[in-house]
């Protein structure tokens, strides 16, 4: 069961305008969520995280949005640039262990 | 001066073989992992491990093994391997509470063929 949905496999935008890359989940235990970024033939690396105590966190130009009661995240990107192509994974830990669970992916492509 | 190293990159090997994938990390990071991604892009849990203790097991097939001879190490074992087990595979370590998310190698593209 995936406790944790991207709907879109990709988003493609044009450079200096904002991406918006969405994320869903399913259990109400989870307390914590993270967005991983992967270059191809690389591992996931960290980018930005959010508490459930919490409805927004910003850093740089990636801010994450929380809504707790429609079990959905965001990461917005603005100004979106070339370099910011990748596949973008969320992810969501909480209950009873610090398993992370992570959804499919969303390759952002970010045109000059 | 990587921090989270696996080893090989690339592993192709025939049906019925068994292998092993290397993982290391040098952050002092208390727990490490294993994740599958399969066809379908879903990076999946497979096994942690938290200072030598299985903490998490996936229903993996037990073909599948994971090896902690140290906190820094956590190395994955598979027995007679299918067709279906050709995905890529990531280690990955963090701290116990894991605050600032976890810290992935770069992933051992395993074929069988």
């Amino acid at each position: 069961d995936q406790q944790v949905k991207q709907n879109s496999p990709s988003l493609s935008v044009q450079e200096g305008r904002i991406s918006i890359l969405n994320c869903d989940y399913t259990n109400s235990m989870f307390d914590y969520f993270l967005w991983y970024k992967k270059y191809p033939a690389e591992g996931p690396t960290f980018l930005i995280s959010i508490s459930s105590i919490k409805d927004k966190n910003e850093d740089g130009r990636f801010t994450v949005f929380l809504n707790k009661s429609a079990k959905h995240l965001s990461l917005h990107i603005v100004p979106s640039q070339p370099g910011d192509s990748a596949v973008y994974f969320c992810a969501a830990s909480g209950g009873s262990n610090n398993d992370m669970r992570f959804g499919a992916g969303t390759r952002l492509t970010v045109k000059p | 001066d990587t921090a989270v190293s696996q080893t090989p990159k690339y592993l192709v090997t025939q049906m019925g073989n068994d292998k092993s994938i290397k993982c290391e990390q040098n952050l002092g990071h208390d727990t490490m992992y294993w994740y599958k991604q399969d066809s379908k892009k879903f990076l999946k849990i497979m096994f942690s491990y938290n200072n030598k203790e299985l903490i998490i097991n996936e229903t993996v097939p037990n073909r599948f093994s994971p090896k902690s001879p140290d906190k820094a190490h956590l190395n994955l074992h598979i027995n007679s391997l299918e067709l279906g087990d050709s995905a890529v595979y990531f280690c990955a370590s963090s701290r116990l509470e894991g605050v600032s998310g976890y810290t992935f190698g770069s992933g051992t593209r395993l074929t069988v063929v």
